[in-house]
């Protein structure tokens, strides 16, 4: 595997459902970063990581609650999501105090809330 | 507030030129970046610019002007496969990346 890989693709989950999203990057950076995109909008940040710990949090609902165990695992825990929750959920990570230090995207999971 | 402000859609003809325009109103400016998303794929990084100027790579090129807080991404020899949304991004004064909306655009034959 190469990249930053996502798992699930696509998740479909009731409002009263626990699910967890999935990412890996083998790029040896030392950030990670969920976002959400819904159609039409810019690219939400939702949380950052940068070695291990959080250092962003943008007023994002307690219904999710990332994990970061270590510098290439992150994961996004779901439960009691609203249907408004329904977007593509995008991991991507970064090698931060670099010179340009752009972000590396994975493919996303889909994510439909009933 | 912080904003980036780019238009939601674009058609311009295989092999022709067309230029995206990016202007943004961010707290501090620490580097702009432009990338490109294919419909249910990942978006790709295509250019940084921190510098006032012209960077070419290839087909692309992007431009910066600070002093107007202003962007362009000019796209050369079109080609179908370059449909997509091009995303802008500007790195803010706490290094976070602010993003534009994107535009969508549409390569006719």
């Amino acid at each position: 595997e190469t990249g930053v890989t996502q798992t699930p693709r696509h998740l479909v989950m009731g409002m009263t459902n626990k699910k967890s999203l999935k990412c890996e990057q083998h790029l040896g950076h030392n950030a990670m970063y969920w976002y959400k995109q819904s159609a039409k909008k810019p690219l939400e940040l939702m949380f950052v990581y940068n070695f291990k710990e959080q250092t962003e949090n943008n007023s994002v609902p307690s219904r999710f609650s990332p994990e970061c165990p270590n510098s290439s695992h992150l994961f996004l825990h779901l439960h009691t999501l609203q249907p408004e929750d329904s977007a593509l959920y995008l991991c991507a990570s970064s090698q931060e105090y670099g010179e340009v230090y752009e972000q590396y995207f994975g493919p996303g999971t889909r994510l439909t809330v009933t | 507030g912080q904003n980036i402000d780019q238009p939601t859609e674009m058609t311009a003809t295989e092999g022709a030129i067309v230029q995206i325009n990016c202007t943004y109103q961010t707290s501090g400016f620490n580097g702009l970046f432009w990338y490109q998303q294919h419909a249910g794929e990942a978006p790709t990084f295509l250019s940084y610019n921190v510098l006032d100027g012209l960077e070419e790579k290839g087909r692309f090129s992007s431009f910066l002007s600070r002093s107007k807080g202003y962007s362009y991404l000019l796209l050369k020899e079109l080609q179908m496969k370059d449909s997509a949304s091009y995303l802008c991004a500007v790195r803010d004064s706490n290094y976070q990346l602010i993003w534009g909306a994107g535009t969508k655009l549409i390569i006719k034959p």
